[in-house]
């Protein structure tokens, strides 16, 4: 099946430092790509959709100047958490679609704000 | 907005049959997805019901009622291994776009 990797697998930063994670699909070209976020013993929350060559849609509630979203080319998109709080560390997860009914996630960036 | 319920945990033994419900309001439905996740790891998929009925996939089955918004998960012959917690997702915006489910923890025991 294809692939979607994500880089890095973990981070840890300093509060009010940003960090950026990135999305790849691998051996397929993804035109959308998906980030949600996840914290412990909870569902994943879609955060955001990611649109090639064109500004990212985000969920209610969801600040985009806060998280940025950046999709590049049809194999990447970053996500950016700008001036993170211990209250943004989370599992950062993306996904692509796979055709009409699957979906496929990255291994997930896991954060944690000091 | 959307709402996805499930049973927040399942303990069964292991080689019992186990069924996982899900109930869902949402608008622009397109289908009912399931994925696995094991703890710290990625979702991975493990079907998709468009239409009403029950589709088949090795040890896996799932089931659609669509005019009941309901459909489960059923895992036979379990095995430790699927230890694990379950999301249904339904598909809506265009095809495309996935809302998770509360989860579900299932717990195999010996």
């Amino acid at each position: 099946g294809a692939v979607v990797s994500q880089h890095p697998s973990w981070v840890i930063c300093k509060s009010g430092t940003s960090v950026k994670i990135e999305c790849r699909s691998l051996d397929f070209q993804a035109t959308t790509m998906f980030w949600y976020r996840q914290f412990p013993k909870q569902s994943l929350m879609l955060m955001a959709t990611s649109n090639e060559g064109s500004k990212a849609t985000y969920e209610q509630g969801v600040e985009k100047d806060k998280f940025l979203i950046n999709h590049a080319s049809l194999t990447l998109s970053t996500l950016t958490v700008t001036s993170a709080h211990p209250e943004d560390s989370s599992f950062y997860i993306c996904s692509a679609p796979g055709g009409y009914d699957e979906q496929y996630f990255g291994p997930g960036t896991r954060l944690t704000v000091t | 907005g959307q709402s996805l319920e499930q049973p927040s945990e399942v303990t069964a033994v292991e080689g019992a049959i186990v069924q996982i419900n899900c109930t869902y309001q949402t608008s622009g439905f397109y289908g009912l997805s399931w994925y696995q996740q094991h703890d710290g790891g990625a979702p991975t998929f493990l079907s998709y019901n468009a239409l009403d009925g029950l589709e088949e996939t090795g040890r896996f089955s799932s089931f659609l009622s669509r005019s009941d918004s309901y459909g489960y998960l059923l895992l036979q012959e379990l095995q430790m291994k699927d230890s694990a917690s379950y999301f249904c997702a339904v598909l809506t915006g265009g095809g495309n776009k996935l809302t998770f489910g509360t989860g579900t923890q299932l717990k195999v025991e010996l």
